[in-house]
């Protein structure tokens, strides 16, 4: 069976701070791996996925993440926060064999103060 | 523009009342989901579908039930055998293929609350 983990339930940070959020996944087989984003009283919205290739992809508003397969980690970063990307994240993966199914991690809370 | 309808955005449910969600789709996406979210635990899987008339138990299947009667819709309904119920419940959809998955298309939620 697969398991996502995050590691941080909360991740405090100041304003035009580095973030790095981490995700560990435990799987048997090969996964797929993504990352999404939550704002509050919505759903949720893909911020990057790895499927196959580089493994430093890169997604939307200026995240991205680098998947390590020998350490089983996808961990998300930004080089500079705003106020703005306060949300929760959430980390998931899905086996290569059955892709439809997701797992999820327990999600982080990053919350950038000014 | 294509996407997920969640309604309503908050319902309000007596004990003993049984309660349905709706969740329409106008992606064309062959596979349905429903996820159950509380606070610090992330989401968890009730049910999900692949294609229509078929669909399977996710991992807290029990004390909901749902339909997949057409492609676009997947309703879920929280009887009153859910003891628990109140939640946020996020439907989500994506497209099968046999050899990669390019993610879920999440609705924005409904908000179900006992009274």
């Amino acid at each position: 069976a697969q398991s996502v983990t995050q590691l941080d339930s909360q991740v405090p940070v100041f304003e035009e701070a580095p973030v790095e959020l981490r995700c560990n996944y435990s799987s048997s087989v090969s996964v797929y791996l993504f990352w999404y984003v939550q704002y509050p009283n919505q759903g949720l919205q893909l911020l990057l996925k790895y499927l196959s290739g580089s493994t430093l992809v890169k997604g939307i508003n200026g995240f991205e993440a680098e998947f390590n397969k020998s350490q089983t980690s996808f961990h998300l970063r930004k080089p500079s926060v705003h106020i703005s990307d306060t949300a929760e994240y959430f980390c998931a993966v899905s086996r290569m064999d059955s892709s439809y199914k997701l797992i999820f991690g327990s999600g982080t809370r990053l919350l950038v103060r000014p | 523009d294509g996407g997920i309808t969640q309604s309503p955005k908050y319902l309000f449910r007596k004990e003993g009342q049984n309660v349905t969600l709706s969740c329409e789709q106008n992606l064309n996406h062959d596979a349905m989901y429903w996820y159950r979210q509380d606070p610090g635990q992330g989401l968890r899987l009730i049910y999900y579908s692949q294609i229509v008339n078929d669909f399977q138990k996710g991992d807290i299947a029990e004390g909901y039930s749902v339909s997949r009667e057409k492609k676009e819709s997947f309703p879920l309904t929280v009887t009153s055998a859910q003891k628990n119920p109140t939640a946020f419940y996020l439907c989500a959809s994506s497209i099968v293929t046999g050899t990669a998955n390019y993610g879920y298309t999440f609705g924005s939620g409904t908000r179900l609350t006992v009274v």
